[in-house]
């Protein structure tokens, strides 16, 4: 079984700043993916990243990056420079290898204001 | 090239019909999934197709819910004498071949009386 938590259930920061979104997941697999979607106010899930367990390497894209450390079975989401566009819920979600099922956590709200 | 489209993208139905969501999935994607997501809450697993096969059908809430992809491309979800507790947004997500990745939809916004 999986488990994913969200523990942070909203953020407010101020444009610029920097803001980090936690994830811990708790999994018996020792192979397994890791994923995070955004879903801005218009409601889409958007796909932004997908790491398996074999890659504890951290991985930047533009103003994003992600720290993915297994020893402490998290999966940290981290905005630089946030801007108001970045508003949404963002939500962790594993899945096992073998099964295809995103096991979604309950996201966390990110406020970005101006 | 066109996401995953989804039809009818809002459905007000009363208790006790039947009502019909459709997923046309990526091109080229073999796999299809849906997803059921409660206002507040994240996405919550229903079932899946690998082509016209459906591999894991354990998130389906009970027997009023069933999904067919008889052609490995569009799908339904079919709910049977809904219920209030089933209105939701309903999700088909599509992955390419080989990838675990999945592409979401815009979503069924479905609401029951």
């Amino acid at each position: 079984a999986q488990k994913v938590t969200q523990a942070q259930t909203e953020i407010s920061v101020v444009e610029k700043e920097d803001v980090t979104l936690d994830c811990v997941y708790e999994t018996r697999d020792t192979t397994y993916y890791l994923f995070w979607y955004k879903q801005p106010p218009s409601g889409e899930l958007v796909f932004l990243i997908r790491r398996n367990s074999f890659d504890e390497q951290n991985e930047i894209s533009g103003r994003y990056s992600w720290n993915f450390q297994k020893s402490t079975s998290s999966f940290n989401f981290t905005i630089t420079a946030s801007q108001v566009v970045d508003s949404a819920v963002y939500f962790c979600a594993p899945m096992n290898t073998g099964f295809q099922k995103l096991v979604f956590g309950t996201g966390t709200r990110l406020l970005v204001s101006p | 090239g066109a996401g995953v489209s989804q039809s009818p993208r809002y459905k007000v139905t009363k208790r006790g019909q039947d009502v019909a969501l459709r997923c046309d999935p990526i091109s080229g994607h073999v796999s299809l999934y849906w997803y059921r997501q409660a206002l507040g809450q994240g996405p919550e697993f229903l079932t899946y197709f690998n082509y016209e096969a459906q591999q894991d059908k354990s998130g389906l809430p009970n027997d009023r819910f069933s999904a067919e992809r008889p052609e490995g491309s569009i799908s339904t979800l079919t709910i049977q004498r809904t219920e209030q507790r089933d209105s939701a947004m309903y999700r088909c997500a599509s992955s390419p071949p080989g990838e675990t990745s999945q592409y979401f939809g815009p979503g069924t916004r479905l609401t029951v009386l």
